[in-house]
């Protein structure tokens, strides 16, 4: 039990398009996603914190208008990166929890690079 | 705010014991955890402790919390190839908070 799936796992893009990436919690109803970032070799940056039917909150330092979060239903979240720059590329995990204080489940990962 | 410290890397033989070790600032953190990350992979939740525990085992995992220190250590047990990867350790930010504050990982090699 327990599963979190991100869509793609790996994409390419262009500098200036938009790219949008799902993450799913396949088993179980998730009130709270969250989404990080990670760069090589270094630890994990949380980005943002959705709840179902509600505008996400964001970390200190990361432009709402830039990481577009949506969380449409109790089971996808979706991180979408608008006018992508190269600065942009790198590892985007999300994770799900029951609730916000509950053990959160984390996605596979989509990494991302652009050109 | 939270800091978590983990030292960078762990060599140790197949069949020897591993203790990673990570150090936290934050004392009224309530859960405390312990995730893997395989290469290109996302993190795999291993175990986690609730801060009012001293130890918790699961099967070769044994974890070790000292709230007065702030210390936290994972043990594994007869390591295992497979065990290599990198461990996180994260630590819930304040009593009631959803936010993770993680280390900055440990990279465990197993050598055959």
């Amino acid at each position: 039990g327990a599963v979190v799936s991100q869509h793609p796992s790996r994409v390419i893009c262009k500098s200036g398009t938009s790219v949008k990436i799902e993450c799913r919690s396949l088993d179980f109803q998730a009130t709270t996603m969250f989404w990080y970032r990670q760069f090589p070799k270094k630890s994990l940056m949380l980005m943002a914190t959705s709840n179902e039917g509600s505008k996400a909150t964001y970390e200190q330092g990361v432009e709402k208008d830039k990481f577009l979060i949506n969380h449409a239903s109790l089971t996808l979240s979706t991180l979408t990166v608008t006018s992508a720059h190269p600065e942009d590329s790198s590892f985007y995990i999300c994770s799900a929890s029951v609730t916000d204080t509950d053990t959160q489940y984390f996605g596979p990962g989509t990494r991302l690079t652009v050109l | 705010g939270e800091d978590v410290e983990q030292s960078l890397f762990l060599s140790v033989r197949e069949g020897d014991s591993s203790v990673i070790n990570c150090t936290y600032t934050d004392s009224s953190s309530t859960y405390l955890y312990w995730y893997k990350q395989e290469p290109g992979a996302g993190l795999q939740l291993l175990t986690y402790i609730f801060s009012n525990m001293d130890m918790k085992q699961d099967q070769r995992l044994t974890v070790l919390l000292n709230k007065k220190d702030k210390h936290l250590s994972l043990r594994i047990a007869d390591t295992q190839t497979g065990d290599s990867a990198i461990y996180f350790c994260a630590a819930q930010v304040g009593d009631s908070s959803y936010k993770l504050i993680f280390g900055s990982g440990t990279r465990l090699l197993v050598r055959p």
